[in-house]
């Protein structure tokens, strides 16, 4: 069965770096493009980056662009995210999350539903 | 970027009661690129419909979603106790993908 469980997840002071990872099991990593999306407490939830299949595309939120930075390990099957210049805007469960769009190749995917998600990670981001 | 938007923010309903929740788009969402989630306190979201009607694997039947263009419907037929949570609308028509705000459906 499909499986995404992130960590690296903690409390961070400003201005600092944080790295997150996110493990997946049970399908082909190297066919899927792989999303983060957070949720800051009590609020919504906010697209944050997306990678390629293969980590040759790259997107962000223009909150985080600049400052964030998402990357593949296919051959760990790990997904990362490294956080620079974390500010206090940037707490949140963090959730890594597979996407899919019905009728397409999954190569050929970048935006679509998120049919797995992971546990989350919490980052607070404090001094 | 498309902006949704849900109603109302706030559901209060008894279980055996229909609920219907909107979603709003500020421009057409193509192909009715738009899916719905659920999410529990404490849990991640889950997927329960995707091209705006299509029920997602292992989704009961009570779940439903409508809509085209700029107005989105999810109904879910008879309140079970396990439904009572938060519901957002997402779509996937534009980049970068966004979400609505969320529904809670709290027991009345």
């Amino acid at each position: 069965q499909v499986q995404l469980v992130e960590s690296g997840g903690g409390v961070v002071q400003p201005g600092r770096s944080l790295r997150l990872s996110c493990a997946a099991s049970g399908f082909t990593f190297s066919r899927y493009a792989m999303h983060w999306v957070r949720q800051a407490p009590g609020k919504g939830l906010e697209w944050v980056a997306v990678i390629s299949y293969d980590g040759t595309n790259k997107f962000y939120a223009d909150s985080v662009r600049g400052r964030f930075t998402i990357s593949r390990d296919s051959s760990k099957n790990t997904l990362y995210l490294q956080m620079n210049s974390l500010r206090a805007e940037d707490t949140a469960v963090y959730y890594c999350a597979r996407v899919y769009r019905e009728g397409a190749v999954t190569t050929m995917i970048l935006r679509g539903y998120f049919d797995y998600w992971g546990q989350g990670t919490l980052v607070t981001v404090s001094s | 970027e498309i902006v949704l938007t849900q109603s109302p923010g706030t559901l209060s309903l008894s279980p055996g009661e229909r609920a219907t929740l909107s979603c709003r788009a500020s421009q057409s969402v193509s192909s009715s690129y738009l899916a719905w989630y659920q999410q529990t306190p404490g849990q991640a979201p889950r997927l329960l419909i995707y091209g705006a009607s299509s029920r997602a694997t292992g989704i009961p039947d009570r779940f439903s979603g409508s809509g085209s263009g700029t107005d989105f419907t999810l109904t879910i037929s008879r309140l079970e106790p396990e439904d009572f949570a938060v519901y957002y609308c997402q779509q996937y028509a534009g980049s970068p993908v966004t979400f609505g705000q969320g529904t809670k459906v709290e027991i009345k």
